[in-house]
């Protein structure tokens, strides 16, 4: 049951241009969002959140845009560094359920091209 | 930085033998988390621990599977009869809000 999918599994962008990551869900309670980093053999890095009642948060070169209307949203990295080439998870949960559980997509493994 | 840790690292074990995968969440956190992902596949939620109990648990927690504090730092998660499809990097999180810290994984190998 893929609540939260994530359809690139890759990209890659050369350095200095932007990152675009994308990831959809289906559950409508989903209302807290989270972007995880993971380099391999390392475990999920958080990076950035956004709550349904933004649809914007950013974080120095780190945007992320929700889109609740079409279930979307969307990490962007600018400028792309080589030390951002890592696998991109996105993730989410419902705090209407009162659970607390991440449901996390497949993951997007972003190269980023020096 | 307050990290996550976990131990061990790295097991490999015979199918049906019994593991335990320790945790030491941040000290301040409430909450605890088991997650896994076997290689190639998206990351899976089993359980979630709270007020020293159970909080949630997926369908992949079943009988074979349990968590416990045993005191103030540790986190475990128990397999009790380990299967060749348990083999998979499990992670340990901990939360004090809504964003979950995670471990770097503990790596099963069943043989």
């Amino acid at each position: 049951d893929q609540q939260v999918k994530q359809n690139s599994p890759s990209l890659s962008v050369q350095e200095g241009r932007i990152s675009i990551l994308n990831c959809d869900y289906t559950n409508s309670m989903f209302d807290y969002f989270l972007w995880y980093k993971k380099y391999p053999a390392e475990g999920p890095t958080f990076l950035i959140s956004i709550s349904s009642i933004k649809d914007k948060n950013e974080d120095g070169r780190f945007t992320v845009f929700l889109n609740k209307s079409a279930k979307h949203l969307s990490l962007h990295i600018v400028p792309s560094q080589p030390g951002d080439s890592a696998v991109y998870f996105c993730a989410a949960r419902s705090d209407q359920t009162g659970a607390n559980n991440l449901f996390f997509g497949t993951g997007t493994r972003l190269t980023v091209i020096p | 930085e307050p990290e996550v840790t976990q131990t061990p690292s790295h097991q490999v074990t015979q199918m049906g033998q019994e593991v335990i995968l320790r945790c030491v969440p941040i000290s301040n956190h409430l909450y605890f988390y088991w997650y896994r992902q076997i290689l190639g596949q998206k990351v899976e939620f089993l359980v979630s621990f709270y007020n020293n109990e159970i909080s949630e648990k997926s369908e992949i927690f079943d009988d074979q599977f349990s968590v416990e504090r045993p005191d103030g730092s540790n986190f475990t998660l128990k397999i009790r009869s380990t299967k060749l499809e348990d083999s998979a990097m499990y992670f340990c999180a901990s939360s004090e809000v809504k964003e979950l810290f995670f471990g770097e994984g503990s790596r099963l190998t069943v043989l």
